[in-house]
This record gives C-alpha cells, sequence and structure tokens, in this order.
C-alpha cells in the first residue's frame, strides 16, 4: 500500500525566506503525487501535482515540488515566504481511486 | 456555485439528534468521498463513491449513513453520535481516470457533537 510520510509537523520561517516542506513516498507502482494546502476554517486547495514528465511541477502561490524517484521524495518549495502563506500542507500519493494523505506539516511565517 | 459545496457549514447537535450533511459538486466529476477531519489526527478517508456506487467503506461506524442519489449530491446522514465524532468533515470530488486523480475538496462541516 502506498504510504506519505512529512517530516517536521511544525515549520517556522521568517518572512522572505526560503520555505522547505519535506515529502517522502512509497509506493509499489509509479506514483501520481500531489500538495495541498488548508486554511483555518477551510477545505484543501490544491496547489500541485506530478503525474508523468518533467520532474520539476510549478504550482499556484509561487510554490513549486521536485520529484526524485531516486530518494523517493517529493518536497515542497517556495524562495520568499509570504504572511499569507502561513498554512497548514498536506502531501499526499494516488493509490488507485483514492489518495492517501500525509499528516500534515503547518507553516508558521513570521514577521 | 463552482466547486464543491457543503452545507450546513456548521452544525451542534446532541448525541441522541438525527442531522444530514449535504455536498454539491459543480465539476461533472463520478467520484465522491467523505473525509473526517480531527484535530491532531490524520485525515480519515470515511467513504468512496464512484459512478453513484459505495466503493469503499472504511470501517466507519454504522452511525454514520452516506448516500449517493446521482453524480452531483453526495449526504452524510448522522444519527446517535458520540463526543469523539465532533470534527470536521470534508467532501471531495474528482474523475476518475488512469492514474492520479486530483480531488476537489469542499470546505468542510465543523461538527460538535454535545
Amino acid at each position: 500500500a502506498q504510504s506519505v510520510t512529512q517530516l517536521g509537523s511544525h515549520v517556522s520561517v521568517s518572512e522572505g525566506a526560503l520555505v522547505l516542506l519535506r515529502c517522502n513516498y512509497s509506493s509499489s507502482v509509479p506514483p501520481y503525487l500531489f500538495w495541498y494546502v488548508q486554511y483555518p476554517n477551510q477545505g484543501l486547495q490544491l496547489l500541485l501535482k506530478y503525474t508523468t514528465g518533467a520532474t520539476l511541477v510549478k504550482g499556484i502561490n509561487g510554490f513549486e515540488a521536485e520529484f526524485k524517484k531516486s530518494e523517493t521524495s517529493f518536497h515542497l518549495t517556495k524562495p520568499s515566504a509570504h504572511m499569507s502563506d502561513a498554512a497548514e500542507y498536506f502531501c499526499a500519493v494516488s493509490d488507485g481511486n483514492k489518495l492517501v494523505f500525509g499528516a500534515g506539516t503547518i507553516l508558521r511565517v513570521k514577521s | 456555485e463552482t466547486g464543491v459545496t457543503q452545507t450546513p457549514r456548521h452544525l451542534v447537535m446532541g448525541m441522541t439528534n438525527k442531522k444530514s450533511l449535504k455536498c454539491e459538486q459543480h465539476l461533472g466529476h463520478n467520484a465522491m468521498y467523505w473525509y473526517k477531519q480531527s484535530a491532531k489526527k490524520p485525515l480519515e478517508l470515511m467513504f468512496v463513491y464512484s459512478l453513484e456506487e459505495r466503493v469503499e467503506n472504511n470501517s466507519v461506524p454504522s452511525r454514520f449513513s452516506p448516500e449517493c442519489p446521482n453524480s452531483s449530491h453526495l449526504f452524510l446522514h448522522l444519527h446517535t453520535l458520540q463526543p469523539e465524532d465532533s470534527a470536521l468533515y470534508l467532501c471531495a470530488s474528482s474523475q476518475e481516470e488512469q492514474g492520479g486523480n486530483e480531488q476537489y475538496f469542499g470546505p468542510g462541516t465543523r461538527l460538535t457533537v454535545t
């Protein structure tokens, strides 16, 4: 079965600093990978996805993620954090008709 | 309306009440999902409907009863709930295809059981 591990339940960065949220997956088949963001009292919003092709995927709000098969990783990055990026971020891997989610990483942005 | 909508957004109910949560998707998708999100716990998949048929039920207690009358609507009927059922209930939809199926989520219903 597919699984996802997000390293660090909380990450704190200063405004303008690099954001790096880590995700490692386990999959018995070529994976389809996703990052979602959740703002307080809202649903999950798709940030970006990797299916096939280019391993560097660009998403909304300046985020990008790189699929590294050799490391079974799909880390999320943003060059410069903004206060509005404070939220919870979920990595997910496709498992048939389901998505398997990681436990989430809460991003705090300090002014 | 666009995307996935859920009503009500907030619900407070006693343990002996019966209530229903409603989800509607306006995306033309053929699969719908119910998730439970509790504080400090991973997102839990409860039910999956594909082409209006339930294809997965992840050992959810019978006090939760889903209904999918058509591909656009999904309900979660609640009865005799427990306080530990208080959570954010999220609905999602997707278009099933070979490979990854990105899911689109509604805003959720915040349920409090008293």
